[in-house]
């Protein structure tokens, strides 16, 4: 069974780099199609960050693809989050989290999160 | 980007059945996927594809679509499903990022 661990500072000040990395244990980081970070304000809901495929190959959420980078290190077996010049908007528990996809005999697609990670909590804050 | 739609709440009464959808455009061409999750805790599939519950997730959880709507139907609702449950599915514009479904209130009474 894959199992996901967000690390990171809990705390990043107003304008400086939200830095987090999920360790992936259970299996290889090449096991999965994708991996993806997602984050949730307090009290709102769930909002995709971006992701990345065991490729190298990336995708991001446009409203904030100009400020996200995510990597992969399969030496570590683990992918990491950069979020830069951040905000008190960008307060959130920050999840990643590993993607499958899914085609049905009909050749219809629905790709899914398969696994999540607990989550950690940031606070951009000075 | 699409969006998807869901209503903020709903409300069963304990053991009968009750469904959370979620629409838009995107569903069409992707099926959605649904995931609950309870307070303090991370989201847990218990829907992908077609109709297909991951392992673990009780059989009263089931999934549909039609159109540009998703259904999420729980028959037989426990107490223990009392939850927030959101939708998402690949985005059918640009490079298929996902969307998430702003997600539902369940309250089971």
């Amino acid at each position: 069974q894959v199992q996901l661990q967000e690390s990171g500072p809990g705390l990043v000040k107003p304008s400086g780099t939200l830095s987090l990395t999920c360790a992936v244990s259970g299996g290889s980081i090449s096991s999965s199609n994708w991996w993806s970070w997602v984050r949730q304000p307090p009290g709102k809901g769930l909002e995709w960050i971006g992701e990345i495929y065991h490729s190298g190959s990336t995708n991001y959420n446009p409203s904030l693809k100009s400020r996200v980078t995510i990597s992969v290190d399969k030496s570590k077996n683990q992918f990491s989050l950069k979020l830069s010049s951040v905000t008190a908007a960008d307060t959130a528990v920050y999840y990643c989290a590993s993607g499958s996809d899914y085609y049905d005999s009909s050749g219809s697609r629905g790709d899914y999160f398969q696994h999540w990670g607990q989550g950690t909590l940031v606070t951009v804050s000075s | 980007s699409s969006e998807l739609t869901q209503d903020p709440a709903v409300s069963v009464a304990l053991g009968q059945t009750v469904r959370i959808t979620c629409q838009g455009d995107s569903l069409r061409s992707y099926y959605a996927s649904w995931y609950q999750q309870k307070p303090g805790q991370a989201p847990v599939l218990v829907i992908y594809g077609k109709n297909n519950r991951p392992s673990g997730i009780p059989d009263r959880f089931s999934g549909s679509s039609s159109g540009n709507t998703a259904s999420l139907t729980i028959t037989g609702a426990q107490a223990e499903d009392e939850a927030d449950y959101y939708c998402n599915s690949r985005d059918s514009s640009g490079n298929h990022p996902w969307v998430f479904g702003g997600g539902t209130k369940l309250t089971v009474l």
